[in-house]
Formats: structure tokens, C-alpha cells, sequence
């Protein structure tokens, strides 16, 4: 079984400071892990995504994630945070085989303080 | 050009009706499911369909009903509407080989009164 835990359902940042939102896995097979983004009223994007490669993962609008199995860690942090980020994030985990559904923590609320 | 697309985007209906929800994606892979995000914004699997075959169905009441015509088509029939169908039920595809990277639909959000 597989599960995901973010710590902080909300985050405030202020706008131009460094954003850190958290997340744990539990996997017992070899993990993939991912970051979706979903702004209101709109469907999930990824971010990025972790598959066994490089451990840390640069995604898209500056977003970048470390895999760190030690930890069974997968933060997401931006240098530099603007209004637009201000979303929901999902951290998600799946297996790299077989059963492929995406398991996902409970989100984080991201807001950007002017 | 949209790659995943559902309709309708609101659905708002009266307990004990039956309701379709329709998933459509472009991008020609291979393998679709549907999630379900509650009030608390909480993503769940309910099934997966690859190349119109249940592959993943998570205990989800019989009162739905996955129907996939094609591999580009996954639908979702709910009989017997209850007050805790209400949710915003998202759409996703992937391709075989994709990493599991799925792409997501814009979601239906399913008001039961």
C-alpha cells in the first residue's frame, strides 16, 4: 500500500520569499512521485514528476522537488514566490509497476501575502 | 485542442435521479480513469479502464458505472443519486510507458439536492 502526507494544509508566503511545501511517502515497492497544481475551478497540471532518475526534479514555473528516500521525502520549493502561484498543491505517489493509480496527500493551500 | 475534455462542467440534480458524466481525450492513450476530489479537496481513485478494459475498480458503490465505447471514451453512469455524490469528479489519461504521468480533464462538479 501507498500513501502520501503533506504537512500544512495552508501556506503563507510573502510575495519574492522562498516557497517550501511538504511532503512525505509511504511506498513498499520503488516509487514515482508527482506535484500537481490545481488553480480554482480548474483541473490538475504537473509540476513535476520523480521517476527513479535524477533525484532532484526541476518542473515547470520554477518549481523544483528532491527526492530523498533517507527521509521518504519529496518537497516542493520555488526560490521566489509570486501572486500566481497561489493554488492548491498535490503531492501524489504511485508504483512503477503493475497497479498504477495515483495515490494523493490532502493538498496544501498556497497563498501569496502581497 | 484540448487533450482531455468532460461535460458537462456543472450537473446539478435532485437525489434519486440517474446522471452521466462523459470523458473524452485526444492525446490516443491508452489507459483513462476517473478520481473523485470531495468538499475537503481530497482525490480519490475510482477506477481505471485500459484499452476498454476494468483494470482498477476502488470499491466504489455499484450505483456507478464506468463505460468505455473506445479507448478515447471513458464515461461515468451514477444511479439512484445521493447527497454524498456531490463532488467534483475529474477525468485523467495516460500512455503506456508515460511514467504514470496522467493528464486531467477540467472536472464536473456534481451538486446532489
Amino acid at each position: 500500500a501507498q500513501s502520501v502526507t503533506q504537512l500544512g494544509s495552508h501556506v503563507s508566503v510573502s510575495e519574492g520569499a522562498l516557497v517550501l511545501l511538504r511532503c512525505n511517502y509511504s511506498s513498499s515497492v520503488p516509487p514515482y512521485l508527482f506535484w500537481y497544481v490545481q488553480y480554482p475551478n480548474q483541473g490538475l497540471q504537473l509540476l513535476l514528476k520523480y521517476t527513479s532518475a535524477a533525484t532532484l526534479v526541476k518542473g515547470i514555473n520554477g518549481f523544483e522537488a528532491e527526492f530523498k528516500k533517507s527521509e521518504t521525502s519529496f518537497h516542493l520549493t520555488k526560490p521566489s514566490a509570486h501572486m500566481s502561484d497561489a493554488a492548491e498543491y498535490f503531492c501524489a505517489v504511485s508504483s512503477n509497476f503493475g497497479n498504477e493509480k495515483l495515490t494523493f496527500g490532502t493538498g496544501t493551500r498556497l497563498t501569496i501575502i502581497p | 485542442d484540448t487533450a482531455v475534455s468532460q461535460t458537462p462542467k456543472y450537473l446539478v440534480t435532485q437525489m434519486g435521479n440517474d446522471k452521466s458524466i462523459k470523458c473524452e481525450q485526444n492525446l490516443g492513450h491508452d489507459t483513462m480513469y476517473w478520481y473523485k476530489q470531495d468538499s475537503k479537496k481530497f482525490l480519490k481513485i475510482m477506477f481505471s479502464y485500459n484499452n476498454k478494459e476494468l483494470i482498477i475498480n476502488e470499491t466504489v458503490p455499484n450505483r456507478f458505472s464506468p463505460k468505455s465505447p473506445d479507448k478515447a471514451h471513458l464515461n461515468l453512469h451514477i444511479n439512484s443519486l445521493e447527497l454524498g455524490d456531490s463532488a467534483v469528479y475529474f477525468c485523467a489519461s495516460r500512455s503506456r510507458g508515460s511514467d504514470n504521468e496522467q493528464f486531467f480533464g477540467p472536472g464536473t462538479r456534481l451538486t446532489v439536492l
